[in-house]
């Protein structure tokens, strides 16, 4: 089954630096790739996700990128605020061809962002 | 509603009890999955429901651990004589479909004693 590892775990940054959180996956199969955040005792909100057509999707100050042939895909912060600071979840649609469209998480990114 | 809703937000039982966890989904939306999230972890997936049955169940740790939905709506997880590790945050979400975006509901939030 797919296999989905995140780095760093823990990420701490200054108020408008970038933050870029990684994570590569096993199945190759794999087509949807979201990145979650999760604030302290909330529920996961969805803030980005791309599929496998394409490389790269960005809104405002968000992006990411994914590299099908070396299976990772990263999250882009730029211009962090101290209401980035949250853990962040990359996760992979475990099932390859969608499905069930289960999602295989991350271990999840401690992100701190200092003013 | 407005969102995804589950109950009850805390459940605090002693170890061998059973409990019973709801997730209320977004109306219309057909695919319903269960997760479980120890203190400090990612989301591990549980159940996958579309409408009322659930071609995938690969992700219950024991057979302790039942869910069910009915309507195509509201679902129930039923853990059987709770354990100590069975403590975590339980999380539903919904989609569309399985291909769609899933929206989460808040948790809820097990201590087992």
């Amino acid at each position: 089954g797919e296999n989905v590892e995140q780095h760093p775990s823990t990420l701490s940054v200054q108020e408008g630096d970038s933050a870029v959180i990684k994570c590569t996956y096993s199945d190759s199969a794999s087509n949807y790739f979201p990145w979650y955040k999760q604030e302290l005792g909330k529920r996961p909100q969805l803030i980005i996700d791309i599929r496998s057509n394409v490389g790269e999707k960005k809104d405002q100050r968000i992006a990411v990128t994914l590299n099908k042939t070396a299976k990772h895909f990263s999250l882009h912060i730029t211009e962090t605020q101290p209401e980035d600071s949250a853990v962040y979840f990359c996760a992979a649609r475990g099932d390859g061809s969608g499905n069930t469209g289960k999602l295989i998480f991350g271990q999840g990114t401690t992100l701190q962002v200092k003013p | 509603g407005a969102g995804v809703s589950q109950s009850p937000s805390n459940k605090v039982t002693e170890k061998g009890k059973d409990v019973e966890l709801r997730c209320d989904p977004i109306s219309g939306h057909t695919a319903l999955y269960w997760y479980r999230q120890s203190l400090g972890q990612g989301l591990e997936f549980l159940i996958y429901f579309q409408g009322n049955s659930a071609p995938d169940k690969s992700g219950l740790p024991s057979d302790r651990f039942s869910a069910e939905r009915t309507g195509g709506s509201v679902s129930t997880l039923t853990i059987q004589r709770t354990q100590q590790e069975d403590s975590a945050v339980y999380l539903c979400a919904g989609g569309g479909s399985s291909y769609n975006e899933q929206f989460f509901g808040p948790g809820t939030r097990l201590t087992v004693l």
